[in-house]
């Protein structure tokens, strides 16, 4: 079982809809959950971090999560072609460093 | 330029050569990570460093690999005898403490 999984997709969303991305971890003493958003051929830029159960909203981005689940997801609000992009999930365990999901790979179609 | 610096940006070298990588963190960050990525593929930790300790690395790194960080500021990644396997994006993080970790803009190695 990997540490981190996510849906490699792609996954399709029409503009101006809900994007819906989810992730699953396996160490339980997970502390801390990170979304980045990686366009083709740069580097993770971090969008949203999230510490403690529930939901985090900042701008059109809402990160939730729950830890006896062990899930985080991340909801992205009116979406827009800007937004297609890899969403790379990443949790850092008891070890502190940072494990990555392989990605989801996003399109917005106009 | 306050973000996290990594050089060269781009790296072709012949196979069986060394390789040298370097990495500026945020000047406020303590703790340095470097990872390397393949397409389609997320990010795979390397190494990580607290001020100038290197308190864990991968199983999936070499003894072809050795990471320093002298006087807890910038680090370099050596890559010795490169193969074509080694070829990948080579990023680095940093952070202050364990919170949000910022990237650089990565070094692109092409082994031929």
């Amino acid at each position: 079982q990997k540490e981190v999984e996510q849906n490699s997709g792609p996954l399709s969303v029409p503009e101006g809809a809900i994007a819906s991305l989810n992730c699953t971890y396996s160490d339980r003493v997970s502390q801390s959950f990170f979304w980045y958003r990686q366009y083709s051929g740069k580097s993770p830029e971090l969008i949203m971090s999230i510490y403690s159960n529930g939901d985090k909203e900042d701008g059109r981005f809402t990160a939730q999560l729950n830890k006896a689940s062990q899930y985080v997801s991340l909801l992205i609000r009116d979406s827009q072609p800007s937004d297609s992009a890899t969403y790379l999930c990443a949790v850092r365990g008891g070890a502190q460093k940072l494990v990555f999901g392989q990605g989801t790979r996003l399109t917005i179609n106009p | 330029d306050t973000g996290v610096s990594q050089d060269p940006r781009h790296k072709i070298t012949k196979r069986g050569q060394n390789v040298t990588f370097r990495c500026d963190p945020i000047s406020e960050h303590n703790r340095l990570y470097w990872y390397r990525q393949t397409l389609g593929q997320g990010p795979e930790f390397l190494t990580y460093f607290q001020n100038e300790a290197q308190l864990e690395k991968s199983r999936l790194l070499s003894d072809r690999f050795s990471a320093e960080r002298p006087k807890g500021s910038f680090s370099t990644l050596e890559i010795q005898r490169t193969e074509q396997g080694d070829s990948a994006m080579y990023l680095c993080a940093s952070s202050f403490r364990p919170t949000e970790a910022f990237f650089g803009q990565g070094t692109r190695l092409t082994v031929v």
